[in-house]
């Protein structure tokens, strides 16, 4: 498999409360993206950070990127029932290719 | 600004049949990248075109091909169907090869091998 790890898995939380997803890739990137996904449908773009930054923030979401230890953690506050989907972790490898990690499947509950 | 658009959205064919699935990027959007979703494998990159040309590829058997036509408009064929080729195929649009740029995606075409 072509993937990076995500951790959780799974993860399920209050309306409200944070949601925290971690992702581990395998080779020098030229920066790493983070889609959301409902319900098997097409991927929606939530924030990219490049290899040279280390923190980014967009609206609820922030994200960091640990280019030594190749992980990336998204960090969504406050979290809301639509929130609710699965959340994937995407690195630029150089060559332009996209290499997707397993994904989060986060739920919200209200 | 219309997004990027995939045709057929559903598909049902036999094994041993051959698919095309097509994918319109989003207007001035040149480069074109095709990607398989399944439960087992998760999202892997299929092959990525610039300019009618092919930049890259995924590690997918010679079943899968595809094509780019003067106006980025994009095809993947399947050719001698496996039931393991069931899958959602996504389609991303991104003005260039993908750099510092996200990449827009398409609702998919979900293929089902009987």
């Amino acid at each position: 498999s072509q993937q990076g790890e995500e951790d959780p898995q799974a993860l399920s939380i209050q309306e409200g409360e944070n949601a925290t997803m971690n992702c581990s890739y395998k080779t020098s990137i030229n920066n790493l993206q983070w889609y959301r996904q409902n319900s098997g449908r097409g991927l929606v773009h939530l924030i990219l950070i490049r290899s040279n930054e280390r923190e980014k923030h967009s609206g609820r979401l922030r994200v960091t990127l640990d280019t030594s230890k190749k992980s990336s953690s998204l960090l969504i506050t406050a979290s809301r029932a639509a929130d609710t989907a699965s959340y994937f972790c995407a690195a630029l490898e150089y060559g332009n290719k996209l290499v997707f990690g397993a994904g989060t499947i986060l739920r919200v509950k209200s | 600004k219309a997004g990027v658009t995939q045709t057929p959205r559903y598909l049902i064919k036999t094994r041993g049949q051959q698919v095309t699935l097509s994918c319109s990027p989003i207007s001035g959007h040149r480069s074109v990248s095709w990607y398989q979703q399944t439960p087992g494998q998760g999202l892997q990159f299929l092959f990525e075109y610039f300019s009618e040309t092919q930049r890259n590829k995924g590690n997918f058997p010679g079943r899968f091909s595809g094509r780019q036509f003067s106006n980025s408009r994009s095809e993947m064929n399947v050719s001698t169907l496996e039931l393991g080729d069931s899958a959602l195929y996504l389609c991303a649009s991104s003005p260039v090869p993908q750099m510092n740029t996200e990449a827009f995606f398409g609702q998919g075409t979900r293929l089902t091998v009987v």
